[in-house]
């Protein structure tokens, strides 16, 4: 089993669409959470760190769920721009170790 | 600010040729630092990470190695390179402070042939 597992994709959604990304971890050693965001045939960027109170940045909502090991992403408003492969990222406790999940590939149309 | 670059961006080699990648971080020090593989339309595989000078540690078998002859700059080599280790390579770091997360440089694609 993979310690970091996501939704498998491609997501295709229209422009205006919400889309939920779903991403759950292994070991409880695990203490950062991250999204982020990768274009084609460029280098993974950081969209947003998750916390446990939920946050939240313009049309993007992260949220962790402790107890059940489990991070999501939601995309309000889907943009075509927003198109791009998402990768879960966990930290583990002593910062030495980052996991990345495989990514889901998102399609936004218009 | 703290910025991370890696080069070169593109190289085709040959099987059985040596390879160097190089990368270096600005801004920051004693960062811990990351080379990571991505082949085509798969995740990222991390392959070596480095706490220090000197000190490398190891996460797959392959005939890849790395360095870090300064503190802030890591080097990802092969003495011959073979067809599977075709990819995008990725420089990263990260900062030592528990909860920070990582920055990658902007990748090496890699073709053998």
């Amino acid at each position: 089993r993979k310690e970091v597992e996501q939704d498998p994709g491609p997501f295709n959604v229209p422009e205006g669409a919400t889309v939920a990304f779903n991403c759950t971890y292994s070991n409880s050693a695990s203490q950062s959470f991250f999204w982020y965001r990768q274009d084609c045939r460029k280098e993974p960027k950081l969209l947003m760190s998750v916390y446990s109170s939920g946050n939240e940045d313009g049309r993007f909502t992260a949220q962790l769920n402790r107890a059940s090991q489990y991070i999501s992403l939601l995309i309000r408003d889907s943009k075509l721009s927003d198109s791009a492969t998402y990768l879960c990222v966990v930290i583990h406790t002593g910062g030495f170790k980052t996991i990345f999940g495989a990514g889901t590939r998102l399609f936004v149309k218009a | 600010s703290q910025t991370i670059h890696q080069w070169p961006a593109t190289l085709v080699q040959p099987v059985g040729s040596p390879l160097s990648l190089e990368c270096t971080v600005e801004g920051t020090s004693n960062p811990n630092l990351y080379w990571y593989r991505q082949a085509a339309g798969r995740g990222l595989q991390l392959l070596f990470y480095s706490v220090g000078i000197g000190q490398i540690s190891s996460e797959v078998p392959q005939n890849l190695s790395a360095s870090r002859p300064q503190d802030r700059q890591f080097i990802l080599s092969s003495k011959k390179l073979l067809l599977s280790d075709s990819g995008f390579y990725l420089c990263a770091w990260h900062p030592t402070v528990s909860g920070n997360t990582i920055y990658f440089g902007e990748g090496s694609w890699l073709t053998v042939v």
